[in-house]
């Protein structure tokens, strides 16, 4: 069935250094990977998204990379800062033409000044 | 206006009674969701509506009840529910094109307390 693994479950950085999170997910025709940012008492918000018909893409501090062959992607945070701490969640939309968009379990994100 | 707009942001209900979820986007969104989350747990898919069809149903147990009365509005009516029900309901929107995926719109979700 659709699946969507993340790991780590927590990561723990100071500020300026970097953190990666990394995504597999099972379903090879799946064509959308979103990232969501979720802090406490908030609504997930979409920080950056990629098709998968794109390797790499990038805004800002915030990069995505995508591996179709090995169904895995990674979110990369560089020069982190304390308002980057939240909970990070990625998401695969898996195809049938019905917008089934499943979120891995999450990484909680501390940044440490 | 790029909101997803949910009521009540707050719910306590005990397990006789009956009460609904709003949610509403003017986006022009065709596709909108339910998902449920457990405090920290992912969002969990519960609902998907497409052209205001039911296209998806994840299995939900028949005491929660989607309806799309129009393209901008989803309500989610609530029966009998059993005290681990109580979660917070997100309602998103997103585009609907086939195959292709598009960006989910959350609302703020409206946290439910079953007594």
């Amino acid at each position: 069935g659709e699946n969507v693994e993340q790991h780590p479950s927590t990561l723990s950085v100071q500020e300026g250094d970097s953190a990666v999170i990394k995504c597999t997910y099972s379903d090879s025709a799946s064509n959308y990977f979103p990232w969501y940012k979720q802090e406490l008492g908030k609504r997930p918000q979409l920080i950056i998204d990629i098709r998968s018909n794109v390797g790499e893409k990038k805004d800002q501090r915030i990069a995505v990379t995508l591996n179709k062959t090995a169904k895995h992607f990674s979110l990369h945070i560089t020069e982190t800062q304390p308002e980057d701490s939240a909970v990070y969640f990625c998401a695969g939309m898996f195809s049938g033409g019905y917008n089934k968009l499943i979120f891995g379990a999450g990484t909680r994100l501390a940044v440490h000044p | 206006d790029t909101e997803v707009t949910q009521t009540p942001k707050h719910l306590v209900m005990g397990m006789t009674n009956k009460k609904s979820l709003k949610c509403e986007q003017h986006m022009g969104h065709r596709a909108m969701y339910w998902y449920k989350q457990k405090a920290k747990k992912p969002p969990e898919l519960m609902f998907v509506y497409s052209y205001e069809k039911l296209s998806i149903n994840e299995s939900v147990p028949s005491r929660f009840s989607p309806e799309c009365p129009n393209s901008s509005l989803l309500n989610l009516h609530l029966h009998a529910l059993q005290p681990e029900d109580s979660a917070l309901y997100l309602c998103a929107s997103s585009q609907v094109e086939g195959d292709r995926g598009e960006k989910l719109f959350f609302g703020s979700g409206t946290q439910l307390s079953v007594l």
